[in-house]
C-alpha cells in the first residue's frame, strides 16, 4: 500500500521560507521511473504544479515559480522536501505531495495535503 | 506553457445520468492526458491516463477518449460518490499543467 503525509509549518509569515515534507511508504525513488511531485491548491482555486523530483536526481521546476523553489530527496529515509523562499499571502494554499511514474506521466497516489496559510 | 480549458466549469446532473466534461489543449500532447476526481478535503485521485487508459480499481462508468488537444472524460450512470471537481491534466511538457476543473453538482 502507498501512503504519503506531507508536513510542515500551517502558518508562515510573509518574506520567511516555508519548508515542506513529504514522507512516503510502498515504494522507493530508488526505483527506475518513479518521481515525487508537489502540487498546490489556493482556496477555491485550481490545482498548480509546482516541481517534481526523479529517482535519477532529474529536477523539474514550474518556471513561473523557479527562482523560489528548491526540491531535495533523501531517498534512504524516503523523504522529499520543498523549500519555497519569500512567501506570500498569494502563495496560501493546500500543498499535496504526489507519486509519479514515468511509464503513466500521472500522479498515481496523492497526500492528503496540507493547508499552509501565509499571514502575518 | 499548454493551457488546458475545460468546459464546462460546472454541471448539474442527477444519479443515474450519463455526464461528459471536455477539455482541450493549447498544443498538441499526444496522449498524454490524465483526468483526476478530487473532492473537499481528500487527495485527487486518478481516473485515466493516458487519455483513455482506465486506472487500476476506478469504476468502468468512467471513460476517457481523445488525443492531439481534445479530450473527454465520460461518466455514465451517475452515482452519488461521482459528484466532485475534475481535472484534466497534460502530462508530455514541462511546466505540467491542470485544467481549471470542472464542478460536478447533483441536480
Amino acid at each position: 500500500q502507498i501512503t504519503l503525509k506531507e508536513s510542515g509549518p500551517t502558518l508562515v509569515k510573509p518574506t520567511q521560507t516555508l519548508t515542506l515534507t513529504c514522507s512516503f511508504s510502498g515504494f522507493s525513488l530508488f526505483t527506475t521511473g518513479v518521481g515525487v511531485g508537489w502540487i498546490r491548491q489556493p482556496p477555491g482555486k485550481a490545482l498548480e504544479w509546482l516541481a517534481l523530483i526523479y529517482w535519477d536526481d532529474e529536477i523539474r521546476y514550474n518556471p513561473s515559480l523557479r527562482s523560489r523553489l528548491t526540491i531535495t530527496k533523501d531517498t534512504s529515509r524516503n523523504q522529499v522536501v520543498l523549500t519555497m523562499t519569500n512567501v506570500d499571502p498569494v502563495d496560501t494554499a493546500t500543498y499535496f505531495c504526489a507519486h509519479r511514474m514515468t511509464t503513466t506521466k500521472a500522479f498515481v497516489d496523492w497526500g492528503q495535503g496540507t493547508l499552509v496559510t501565509v499571514s502575518s | 506553457d499548454v493551457q488546458m480549458t475545460q468546459s464546462p466549469s460546472s454541471v448539474s446532473a442527477s444519479i443515474g445520468d450519463s455526464v461528459t466534461i471536455t477539455c482541450r489543449a493549447s498544443q498538441d500532447v499526444s496522449s498524454w492526458l490524465v483526468w483526476y476526481q478530487h473532492k473537499p478535503g481528500k487527495a485527487p485521485k486518478v481516473l485515466i491516463y493516458a487519455a483513455s487508459t482506465l486506472q487500476s480499481g476506478v469504476p468502468s462508468r468512467f471513460s476517457g477518449s481523445g488525443s492531439g488537444t481534445e479530450f473527454t472524460l465520460t461518466i455514465s450512470s451517475l452515482q452519488p460518490e461521482d459528484f466532485a471537481t475534475y481535472y484534466c491534466q497534460q502530462a508530455v511538457v514541462f511546466p505540467i499543467t491542470f485544467g481549471q476543473g470542472t464542478r460536478l453538482e447533483i441536480k
